[in-house]
């Protein structure tokens, strides 16, 4: 099974502020990644597929990067609704693979 | 518009089985697969597995020798039935839309399973 790597696994960082989450697969993973937001008490919502891909009317603060193992979510500034916990997602092979999330905390 | 509901029985003694049926409407599951995912309170997503248009299934290892998905196109509903479980399979159990663009575009609200005595 592919192993995605998810750092950090939590965090704080103020209003504005840029954030970058991280996610490294065990092998290539040809750039089938997607990010996911989860808020308490709600179903997980994909935000990036693809890596880099933005879903419709996801804001556009929001970006993906990376390829081959190494992929990166960044918020460019960071507003309060933004809190949650992010999870990254392989779906290069079976089985898909989530990274173990990163809980994001406003300072 | 496209909706995903999940019944299961809440509270599933260990040892026993579990069954969760997913309804689906605003498309047909001719039309997408539809994955499993499940995650335990507090915890990170887990994928179970997935049924395809056409029937056919994968499971993740880790699972396969207890679980079973299957489905009724003509009632719009998913089946997931897993065998022998244990505390540890307490979670919130998922169905999610399969797409061609975002893999995981639409999820049920989820259900809870409880299991304990």
């Amino acid at each position: 099974d592919i192993k995605m790597t998810q750092s950090p696994s939590s965090m704080y960082a103020s209003l504005g502020e840029r954030v970058t989450i991280t996610c490294k697969a065990s092998q290539d993973i040809n750039s089938y990644l997607s990010w996911f937001q989860q808020k308490p008490g709600k179903s997980p919502k994909t935000l990036i597929y693809r890596a880099n891909r933005l879903v419709d009317g996801v804001p556009s603060r929001f970006s993906g990067s990376g390829s081959g193992q190494d992929y990166s979510l960044t918020i460019s500034s960071l507003e309060y609704e933004d809190m949650g916990i992010y999870y990254c997602l392989q779906y290069d092979e079976f089985p898909r693979t989530f990274g173990g999330g990163t809980k994001l905390e406003i300072k | 518009q496209v909706q995903l509901k999940e019944s299961g029985p809440g509270l599933v003694a260990p040892s026993q089985s579990l069954s969760i049926t997913c309804t689906v409407s605003g498309f047909s599951l001719t039309s997408y697969d539809i994955s499993w995912i499940r995650q335990p309170p507090g915890k990170g997503l887990e994928w179970l597995g997935v049924i395809w248009t056409g029937g056919g299934t994968n499971y993740n290892s880790a699972f396969m020798s207890r679980l079973s998905i299957s489905k009724d196109n003509s009632k719009s509903q998913v089946f997931l039935k897993m065998n022998s479980l244990q505390t540890d399979d307490t979670a919130i159990y998922y169905c999610v839309r399969e797409g061609t663009g975002a893999l995981f575009a639409y999820w049920g609200q989820g259900t809870l399973v409880t299991v304990s005595a």
